[in-house]
């Protein structure tokens, strides 16, 4: 079985300060994972994802994510926040040959303080 | 490229009434396409995964008989849910692989709002 545990339902940072958003996972066989960006009234935009190799992937709009083994962890971040990164973020896990069903997290809201 | 439309992003319907949501690959053929269901505020929730020329396959809990599933072709899936409640309102998402390949990353539709009245 697989799980997706996101700490926090709201991050409020302000704009340029580090953005951080925590997910930890649980599943019992290599997952692949994934970050989603959602904004008000819109689908999910992918923002990064791991599948296998190099742990720290490199994603869209600045945001990074480390898949770090030992803690079951897949924490997205950003240097510098910026006005427009507020939205909904999803973490979700799958197993490896079917990305399709993706179990997502509750969600993360960020805001963003001018 | 890979974009996925959703159609309509809103719509109204009264108790009891059907209401079909088309989700469409527009630069793309997908094999399969999954829709999920997000309540306010809440993660989204894997209905069920579709399949070109077959029946849809349903997560534990989804009443198969009350949201029908039909993609009849590679660019087209439809989700109609029939007899609608109050408890059916929420945002429907649709997505899709780009490739046939079971790897492959999904994209999703903007999603369709059911307000049921």
């Amino acid at each position: 079985a697989q799980s997706v545990t996101q700490l926090g339902s709201h991050v409020s940072v302000s704009e340029g300060a580090l953005v951080l958003l925590r997910c930890n996972y649980s599943s019992s066989v290599p997952p692949y994972l994934f970050w989603y960006v959602q904004y008000p009234n819109q689908g999910l935009q992918l923002l990064l994802k791991y599948t296998t190799g190099a742990t720290l992937v490199k994603g869209i709009n600045g945001f990074e994510a480390e898949f770090k083994k030992s803690e079951t962890s897949f924490h997205l971040t950003k240097p510098s926040a910026h006005m427009s990164d507020a939205a909904e973020y999803f973490c979700a896990v799958s197993r490896a040959g079917n990305t399709g069903k993706l179990i997502f997290g509750q969600g993360t809201t960020l805001q963003v303080k001018p | 490229g890979a974009v996925v439309s959703q159609h309509p992003s809103w719509v109204i319907c009264k108790s009891g009434t059907s209401v079909k949501i088309e989700c469409r690959s527009l630069d793309f053929q997908a094999t399969t396409m999954f829709w999920y269901r997000q309540f306010p505020k809440q993660s989204l929730m894997l209905m069920a995964t579709s399949n070109e020329g077959s029946k849809a396959t349903y997560e534990q809990g989804v009443e198969k008989d009350k949201f029908l599933i039909n993609h009849a072709s590679l660019t087209l899936s439809t989700l109609t849910v029939t007899s609608a409640h109050p408890e059916d309102s929420s945002f429907y998402i649709c997505s899709a692989r780009t490739r046939t390949g079971t790897d492959s990353p999904l994209h999703f539709g903007n999603g369709t709002r059911l307000t049921v009245t």
